[in-house]
C-alpha cells in the first residue's frame, strides 16, 4: 500500500507570512493525484488544492500553491499570506490513477495562525 | 442534498453495545467511503463501495465492523460489542466517480462517537 508522510505534526505562521507543510508520499506507480484537504475545528473537511502527477506544472490556487517534485516524490503547500481562517489541520492525500482505489491519508499537519 | 450528511453527530454508548452510523452522499455519487479519525491521528480507511460492485472492505479492523450500502445511496457503519478503543471521529466521504482519479471526495461533518 501507499503511504503519506508529514513530518511536521504542528506548525505555526504570522498572520501575512508565508508558510510551507511538507508531504512525503511512496509508491511505485506512475500515474496518481495528490491532494491537500483543511481540516477547521468544525471538522468539515475541504479541498484545498488537488495536482495530477503527470502535469509538471504547480497547482496554484489563489493563496494556495503546491512544490510538486514527482521525482523525489515530495508534495508540499505553499499558503501565502496567511489569515487567522487557515488555522486547521492539514492533510495530505494520495491516489492511485483511475477510479475505484483508495485514497491514502498523512496523519496531518497542525497549523496555527498567529495575529 | 447539498452536501455530505451523517448521523447522529455526537453519540455516547457504553461498552459492548453496538451502534449504528448513517451517512447520505451527494445525490448521483457513486462512491462512498468511510474513514476512522482517531484523536491525533490521520484518517483511516475503512471501507469503500461503487456502484453496484462488491465494497472494498480492507480496511475494517475486526469482523465487529460492518457496512452496508442500500440502493447506491445512504450508508449505515455498524459497530457490534463496541470497545473503548472504537471511540473517533467517523467520517464519510462520496465522490462522482467519472472516468479518471482527480475526483474529490466530499466530506460529512463526521460522527464523533465516545465508547464509555
Amino acid at each position: 500500500a501507499q503511504t503519506v508522510t508529514q513530518s511536521q505534526p504542528e506548525m505555526s505562521v504570522q498572520e501575512a507570512e508565508t508558510v510551507t507543510l511538507s508531504c512525503t508520499y511512496d509508491t511505485s506507480e506512475s500515474d496518481y493525484y495528490l491532494f491537500w484537504y483543511k481540516q477547521p475545528p468544525s471538522r468539515q473537511m475541504i479541498l484545498v488544492i488537488r495536482q495530477e502527477a503527470y502535469k509538471q506544472q504547480n497547482a496554484t490556487e489563489n493563496r494556495f500553491s503546491v512544490n510538486f517534485q514527482k521525482a523525489a516524490k515530495s508534495f508540499s503547500l505553499k499558503i501565502s499570506d496567511s489569515q487567522l481562517g487557515d488555522a486547521a489541520m492539514y492533510f495530505c492525500a494520495y491516489r492511485s490513477g483511475g477510479p475505484g482505489n483508495q485514497f491514502y491519508f498523512g496523519t496531518g499537519t497542525s497549523l496555527t495562525v498567529i495575529p | 442534498g447539498a452536501g455530505v450528511s451523517q448521523s447522529p453527530s455526537n453519540k455516547v454508548t457504553e461498552k459492548g453495545k453496538d451502534v449504528e452510523l448513517r451517512c447520505d452522499p451527494i445525490s448521483g455519487h457513486t462512491a462512498l467511503y468511510w474513514y476512522r479519525q482517531s484523536l491525533g491521528q490521520g484518517l483511516e480507511f475503512l471501507i469503500y463501495f461503487q456502484g453496484n460492485s462488491a465494497p472494498d472492505k480492507s480496511g475494517l479492523p475486526s469482523d465487529r465492523f460492518s457496512a452496508e450500502r442500500t440502493g447506491g445511496s445512504v450508508s449505515t457503519l455498524t459497530i457490534q460489542r463496541t470497545q473503548q478503543e472504537d471511540s473517533a471521529v467517523y467520517l464519510c466521504a462520496s465522490t462522482p466517480e467519472l472516468a479518471g482519479g482527480l475526483e474529490t471526495q466530499y466530506f460529512g461533518p463526521g460522527t464523533r462517537l465516545l465508547v464509555l
